[in-house]
C-alpha cells in the first residue's frame, strides 16, 4: 500500500521562527490534506491541497503532485501552533492514509 | 449541529465486553470515516461510508469490528469481545463529497477514548 513519510518527526522552535514540514508519498495520491492536532487531541483541517499552493494567514502549503510531495510552511510561529501536524491522502476509493506526523513544540 | 459529534467521550470497559461508539456527522455530509489512533501514533483508517454505496471496510482490523450507518447520517462502530489492544482513541470524520467529483476536506469529531481493562 501507499507509504506516507513526514519529516522532521519532531521540531522545536523559538516563538517567531519559521519552519517547513514535508510530506512524501510513495505513489500518486488524491485529496491531499494537512491537519493540525492540538494538545487536547482535536484534529483541525488546515488545507485541502491536491496540487498547487494555498495560503491561510501565517500558514501556507504547496503540493507538487507530479513529484509526490507536499510542504507546509509556518511563519512567525506562535505557542498555539504546538501540536502534531499530519498529512494524508488516498489513492482512490477514499481510503485515507495518514503519515506519522510532525510533533511541533513552540517555546515562548 | 455545527460540527461532528461523538459519544461517549470516554469509555472504560472490561476485556470481553462489547462496546458501541456513536458518530453524528455534519448535516448534509454524505461521506463518513472512522479512524483509530493509538497513543502517540498516527491515524489508522478503519471504514468509510459514502451515501448509499457499500462501505469500504478494508481497514477493519478483525471481524470483532463492525460499523453501520443508518439513514445516511448517524454511524455506530461496534467492537465485540474487546481486547486490551483495542484501547485507543476512535475518531470519526465527515466530508461533503460531490458525486463524481473529488473528495473534500474531512472534518473530525473530538473522538472517543476507549480503555479496555
Amino acid at each position: 500500500g501507499i507509504q506516507v513519510e513526514q519529516s522532521p518527526p519532531d521540531l522545536i522552535l523559538q516563538e517567531g521562527a519559521n519552519s517547513t514540514l514535508r510530506c512524501n508519498f510513495s505513489d500518486s495520491v488524491n485529496n491531499l490534506q494537512w491537519f493540525h492536532q492540538n494538545p487536547w487531541g482535536q484534529l483541525i483541517n488546515l488545507f485541502y491541497i491536491p496540487s498547487g499552493t494555498k495560503q491561510n494567514g501565517r500558514l501556507s502549503a504547496t503540493t507538487v503532485a507530479t513529484e509526490r510531495y507536499s510542504l507546509l510552511y509556518i511563519s512567525s510561529s506562535q505557542t498555539t501552533d504546538s501540536g502534531v501536524y499530519f498529512c494524508a491522502g488516498d489513492t482512490g476509493g477514499f481510503k485515507t492514509i495518514f503519515g506519522a506526523g510532525t510533533r511541533l513544540f513552540v517555546k515562548a | 449541529g455545527a460540527g461532528v459529534s461523538q459519544s461517549p467521550s470516554n469509555k472504560v470497559t472490561e476485556k470481553g465486553k462489547d462496546v458501541e461508539l456513536r458518530c453524528d456527522p455534519i448535516s448534509g455530509h454524505t461521506a463518513l470515516y472512522w479512524y483509530r489512533q493509538s497513543l502517540g501514533q498516527g491515524l489508522e483508517f478503519l471504514i468509510y461510508f459514502q451515501g448509499n454505496s457499500a462501505p469500504d471496510k478494508s481497514g477493519l482490523p478483525s471481524d470483532r469490528f463492525s460499523a453501520e450507518r443508518t439513514g445516511g447520517s448517524v454511524s455506530t462502530l461496534t467492537i465485540q469481545r474487546t481486547q486490551q489492544e483495542d484501547s485507543a482513541v476512535y475518531l470519526c470524520a465527515s466530508s461533503l463529497v460531490v458525486a463524481g467529483g473529488p473528495g473534500e476536506t474531512q472534518y473530525f469529531g473530538p473522538g472517543t477514548r476507549l480503555l479496555v481493562l
